[in-house]
């Protein structure tokens, strides 16, 4: 596997349901992302983390829960979610994640998500 | 906040022509202004970017101005192929990668 891998590439699930997507990345970046893409809006950023350490939570509902438990890995525990909350759900990593870095951002192609 | 305005949504252009996308910011600390492909089934893939320091830069047939007067930069694809259709996001950020704010897209389909 090369670059940014994402599973499962389709999921649906009910409001009551339990379910977490994985990231991968296979570049030996030391930051990775979770975005949010819905139809007509912009790419919305929903956390980083920074040697596995999260460093950027934009007021995401708590049903969200991410975990990186190393430089490789990011997971996102979905929860009693609404179906608003269906989008796709993008993976990224970059090099680094510094004041002012201009690291490029490595998608991957992302988990479509459908809350019933 | 940065809020980051791109037009047109859609966009059909014949094989061979130009396409032009185009994206105000609003925030005047921005400096950093990446373009992204996005084809179908597959995440954004960065193409092109443009630092404030610089008002034009072009990679083959790729190029990306920078107005920082007037707040906005425009993608520019000359000769364009049928490959080149997919959806591009515009985004600016005033701290280089860290807080980049996307455009809505656009839907380029380019027709044989």
């Amino acid at each position: 596997e090369t670059g940014v891998t994402q599973t499962p590439r389709h999921l649906v699930m009910g409001m009551t349901n339990k379910k977490s997507l994985k990231c991968e990345q296979h570049l030996g970046h030391n930051a990775m992302y979770w975005y949010k893409q819905s139809a007509k809006k912009p790419l919305e950023l929903m956390f980083v983390y920074s040697l596995e350490e999260r460093v950027e939570n934009n007021s995401v509902p708590s049903r969200f829960s991410p975990e990186c438990p190393n430089s490789s890995h990011l997971f996102l525990h979905l929860h009693t979610l609404q179906p608003e909350d269906s989008a796709l759900y993008l993976c990224a990593s970059s090099q680094e994640w510094l004041q002012g870095s201009y690291n490029e951002q490595f998608f991957g192609p992302g988990t479509r998500l459908t809350v019933l | 906040g940065e809020n980051v305005e791109q037009h047109p949504s859609t966009l059909s252009v014949q094989e061979g022509d130009s396409a032009v996308i185009k994206c105000t910011y609003s925030d005047s600390a921005s400096n950093y202004f990446p373009w992204y492909k996005q084809e179908l089934g597959k995440g954004p893939q960065l193409i092109i970017d443009i630092r404030s320091n610089v008002g034009e830069k072009k990679d083959q047939r790729i190029a990306v101005t920078l107005n920082k007067t007037a707040k906005h930069f425009s993608l520019h694809i000359t000769e364009t192929q049928p490959e080149d259709s997919a959806v591009y996001f515009c985004a600016a950020s005033p701290a280089g990668n860290e807080k980049l704010t996307f455009g809505t897209g656009t839907r380029l389909t380019i027709i044989p």
